[in-house]
């Protein structure tokens, strides 16, 4: 089956960039995404990239895709303490109707003043 | 922007005992909605794809006997824990994909916090 894999946990202080890592397996992929998850809380829908882009920027967050590797990662510049939570990368064979998401590990961002 | 719901949010209850969660889209139409169960500092992992006015579709591992779904309107699934026990605690969280979105895009509740005694 599909196996999404992500670093447990990232530090970063305020103000640096901070990277967070993402390598999945399912090369059918063709939707990837990048959610933020605070204590407590559901999923929050940040980002999300299509296969065939290699690059997405979106105000603070850049988003880059190796599909060769299969290698999604999330660069959140100027790292703020709001930043603090848990992130997903998620992988989705399609766009359409009904298709599940397999969800990565979750990456722990702290964020240090 | 697209509203998903969830009640109760937290709910303790006693060993054999069943446990009904409201999933609602408040916004818009949800034609399939997702329940998918968390435990602490691990990732989400689907229970079961709901689909309005038809079964839902457990993956494996899940029964489906005890974890009974009802997905009766586009607005609205319920997620029924039966003859709950202790280590049917976790966090439950149910996504709702929006009719006619795109990009798969799945909204989230906030999650139900369900504590088994």
């Amino acid at each position: 089956g599909e196996d999404v894999e992500q670093s447990l946990f990232l530090s970063v202080r305020e103000g640096d960039s901070s990277v967070i890592n993402c390598t999945y397996t399912d090369s059918s992929s063709t939707y990837l995404y990048w959610y933020k998850q605070e204590p407590g809380a559901g999923l929050q829908l940040l980002t999300y990239i299509f296969s065939n882009m290699d690059m997405k920027q979106d105000q603070r967050l850049t988003v880059l895709l190796n599909k060769k590797d299969k290698h999604l990662s999330l660069r959140i510049a100027d790292t703020q303490t709001g930043d603090s939570a848990i992130y997903f990368c998620a992988e989705s064979p399609s766009g359409g109707g009904g298709n599940k998401l397999t969800f990565g590990t979750g990456t722990q961002l702290k964020v240090e003043l | 922007g697209a509203v998903v719901s969830q009640h109760p949010s937290r709910v303790i209850c006693k060993s054999g005992t069943s446990v009904k969660i409201e999933c609602r889209s408040l916004d818009f139409q949800a034609t399939t909605m997702f329940w998918y169960r968390q435990f602490p500092k691990q990732s989400l992992m689907l229970m079961a794809t709901s689909n309005e006015g038809s079964k839902a579709t457990y993956e494996q591992g899940v029964e489906k006997d005890k974890f009974l779904i009802n997905h009766a309107s586009l607005t609205l699934s319920t997620l029924t824990v039966t003859s709950a026990h202790p280590e049917d605690s976790s966090f439950y969280i149910c996504s709702a994909q929006r009719l006619a979105g795109k990009y798969n895009e799945q909204f989230f509740g906030p999650g139900t916090r369900l504590t088994v005694l």
